[in-house]
């Protein structure tokens, strides 16, 4: 079953601010994933972590794989109307191969 | 251009009756995945196959059924004995060379049952 804590569940921000979120596990996992999701759509792969206190952007997004490796963080900088959506993290577990964790969401909401 | 279909984008079956959901990638990844989402929650995987005509049960595979004939396609079949079908179906595929675990996900096939 699910087991990374992913928060803050939702978030509501004005234009231009910047935006945290977080995973937190008991388990170590050796990949971190961060996806945003648009209603109606698939996931789209945004960031993927391999390391232990690597940090790795991708445009105004940067995201850290948590030095005890059980968890991860994603902020996004300078926020804009296009930022609205659902972020997921997923972890994938050293021993099991290909099955990912995924936390349950931080649902992004951009006022102008 | 590379990528993963899902068809169709809305589906609707009366209770009882089966239902194929159809997923197809032309990344040339070895591996593919069935997840399911429900409001509010994570993706839940299903079913995995790493290989064709290999395939593994998720952590949710009561009621569903899989098959991999083919590199590129990997059908989902929710049974008449999945007690709550009704959800978003996620396709996914990533390659299983190397260290990367990146899974790429399809547009998904929204399935009601009434």
């Amino acid at each position: 079953g699910q087991q990374l804590n992913q928060s803050p569940q939702s978030m509501f921000i004005q234009e231009g601010e910047d935006v945290s979120m977080n995973c937190t596990s008991s388990s170590i996992f050796n990949t971190w994933l961060w996806y945003k999701q648009e209603p109606g759509e698939g996931p789209v792969l945004l960031i993927a972590l391999y390391k232990a206190g690597e940090l790795t952007s991708n445009g105004r997004l940067t995201a850290q794989f948590g030095i005890t490796r059980k968890d991860s963080f994603l902020n996004i900088s300078a926020s804009i109307p296009s930022d609205v959506g659902i972020y997921f993290c997923a972890g994938q577990l050293s021993a099991s191969w290909g099955k990912l964790q995924f936390g349950a969401g931080t649902q992004v909401v951009v006022t102008p | 251009d590379g990528g993963i279909t899902q068809s169709p984008k809305y589906l609707f079956r009366k209770e009882g009756q089966n239902v194929t959901l159809s997923c197809e990638q032309n990344l040339n990844h070895d591996a593919m995945y069935w997840y399911r989402q429900d409001p509010g929650q994570g993706l839940r995987l299903i079913y995995y196959s790493q290989i064709v005509n290999d395939f593994q049960k998720g952590d949710i595979a009561e009621g569903y059924s899989v098959s991999r004939e083919k590199k590129e396609s990997f059908p989902l079949t929710v049974t008449s004995a999945q007690k709550n079908p009704t959800a978003f179906y996620l396709c996914a595929s990533s390659p299983v060379e190397g260290l990367s675990y990146e899974q790429y996900f399809g547009p998904g096939t929204r399935l009601t049952v009434t």
